[in-house]
């Protein structure tokens, strides 16, 4: 099995609102990474998490929270989103952090922020 | 100068075509080579993971590495319409992040 869960599928929300993006792999990596994708761009790289800590934030604004509670669960945190927020947001997973193996990524959340 | 180059297209083939897509890079220290097909709205699918140089075939599938020219192909046989999407070719080398080219856009038409 090489699935990556995400939810919601789809989340539209204004600028004052809190919610929450969720990630779920089973596959005993212990690598997980989120990124958000903008129309005709490449995956973006926001942060990445290597045995539930995180070892790569690349200067996300503090809106985005990211956490991971445990080696199969990875959550993003929105607070006070801006309307270039909007965008798919991608979770993924790989056995480590970096090269050495692939990564599997989820099917996305399209994020809409009004 | 970017990391990864990747001819974004758009590229449009009838079907049975057989299709080639293209990378180069800078990094000689990549190691990782994979090729992913998105679909339009949807998260990017593994196509292809290719370690070192040389060449790896699955299906209509094949992928090559020529790490010496810095370039990475991937050919698909017998192309078909479900083939249409944007493919993603990305890299890393060990114990740092991966990298993606921009993605080529793939129309087959019937």
């Amino acid at each position: 099995d090489t699935e990556v869960t995400q939810t919601p599928k789809h989340l539209v929300m204004g600028m004052t609102n809190k919610k929450s993006l969720k990630c779920e792999q089973h596959m005993g990596h212990r690598a997980m990474y989120w990124y958000k994708q903008k129309a005709k761009k490449p995956p973006e790289l926001m942060f990445v998490y290597s045995y539930e800590k995180l070892s790569i934030n690349e200067s996300v604004p503090s809106r985005f929270s990211p956490e991971c509670p445990n080696s199969s669960l990875l959550n993003l945190h929105l607070h006070a989103l801006q309307p270039e927020d909007s965008a798919l947001y991608l979770c993924a997973s790989s056995h480590s952090s970096g090269g050495g193996d692939t990564q599997y990524f989820g099917p996305g959340t399209r994020l809409t922020v009004l | 100068q970017k990391e990864v180059e990747q001819d974004p297209g758009p590229l449009s083939v009838p079907e049975g075509a057989i299709v080639s897509l293209n990378c180069t890079y800078s990094n000689s220290a990549f190691q990782y080579f994979m090729w992913y097909r998105q679909y339009s709205r949807k998260g990017p699918e593994l196509l292809m993971y290719t370690y070192s140089s040389g060449n790896k075939e699955d299906g209509r599938f094949t992928a090559q590495v020529d790490k010496s020219s810095k370039y990475i192909s991937l050919f698909i046989r017998d192309s078909q319409p479900s083939d249409s999407a944007t493919y993603l070719c990305a890299m890393s080398e060990f114990g740092n992040q991966f990298y993606f080219g921009t993605g080529t856009s793939l129309t087959v038409i019937p």
